[in-house]
C-alpha cells in the first residue's frame, strides 16, 4: 500500500454515461497526477496538479474529460459521454513538489464501457 | 517524439539467478529515471530511481545503471525470487513533471 487510494476500484458503465473517479494522494504531497493505462501498455500521462492548480493537460485529455482538485487534497476525474475507447485503467499518483521526485501510484480504477 | 522503449518484452529467469532488464530512451534532455514494478491488477510500485548526474545507484537487491552516452538504462535484480515476477517499466522525466513510460518487460521467475 503506497498511501494513495482510488475509488471505485472497478466501474462498469454503458456507453454515453458519465463516470467520476476519486483519488486521495499521500497527505503531504503537493503534486497529483492522472495517468491512463491500456492492456499491455505503460501508463500515459493525462494531467497533473500542484496543490489546486492544474498545470498541464495531455492532448489525450479530450473535452469529455475534466479533472479537479478543489482544495488541493483529493482529486476527481470525470468522463462525460463515455465511449468504448475510454475502457482502461485510470491511475493516480502523487509526489512532493520541487523535484522531480518519485511518483507513488494508487491501485487504479478499472473502467469498462459496454 | 520522445519515447522510452524496452529491448525485450518478456524475460524468464531461474529462481536465484540475477536478472537484467534493459531500457532505451530517446530524449537526451531526460534528467530523471524511475523503474516501476507492476503486478497484475495493481498500480505501478516504485523500485528505484536515478538522476542524470549519476551512472549507478543501488537499492536492496536492485541496481540501476545509466549510460547517457548511448541513452540506455538497466535494472539488475539479484538473487531473483518468485515474488519478483511482474511487469517492469522504466520511465523518464525531462523537466516537465510528467513521466513517459515504455511498454514494459514481463519478468517470469522459474522455480
Amino acid at each position: 500500500d503506497t498511501g494513495v487510494s482510488q475509488n471505485p476500484r472497478h466501474k462498469i458503465t454503458k456507453r454515453g454515461q458519465n463516470v467520476t473517479f476519486r483519488c486521495d494522494p499521500i497527505s503531504e504531497h503537493n503534486r497529483l497526477y492522472w495517468y491512463r493505462q491500456t492492456l499491455g501498455q505503460g501508463p500515459e500521462f493525462l494531467t497533473y496538479f500542484q496543490n489546486e492548480a492544474q498545470l498541464e493537460k495531455s492532448r489525450l485529455l479530450s473535452d469529455r474529460f475534466s479533472a479537479e482538485r478543489p482544495k488541493g487534497s483529493f482529486s476527481t476525474l470525470e468522463i462525460q459521454r463515455t465511449e468504448q475507447g475510454d475502457s482502461a485503467m485510470y491511475l493516480c499518483a502523487s509526489s512532493r513538489a520541487g523535484g522531480p521526485y518519485e511518483q507513488y501510484f494508487g491501485p487504479g480504477t478499472r473502467l469498462t464501457v459496454t | 517524439g520522445e519515447s522510452v522503449g524496452l529491448h525485450l518484452p518478456t524475460l524468464s529467469v531461474q529462481e536465484g539467478d540475477n536478472s537484467i532488464i534493459n531500457c532505451a530512451y530517446s530524449n537526451s534532455a531526460s534528467d530523471y529515471f524511475i523503474w516501476y514494478k507492476q503486478e497484475s491488477g495493481k498500480g505501478p510500485q516504485f523500485i528505484i530511481d536515478i538522476r542524470s548526474n549519476m551512472d549507478k545507484r543501488q537499492g536492496q537487491r536492485v541496481t540501476v545503471l545509466l549510460n547517457k552516452t548511448v541513452k540506455h538504462l538497466s535494472l539488475q535484480i539479484a538473487a531473483t525470487q518468485p515474488g519478483d515476477s511482474a511487469v517492469y517499466f522504466c520511465a523518464e522525466n525531462f523537466g516537465n513533471e510528467k513521466l513517459t513510460f515504455g511498454t514494459g518487460t514481463r519478468l517470469t521467475i522459474i522455480p
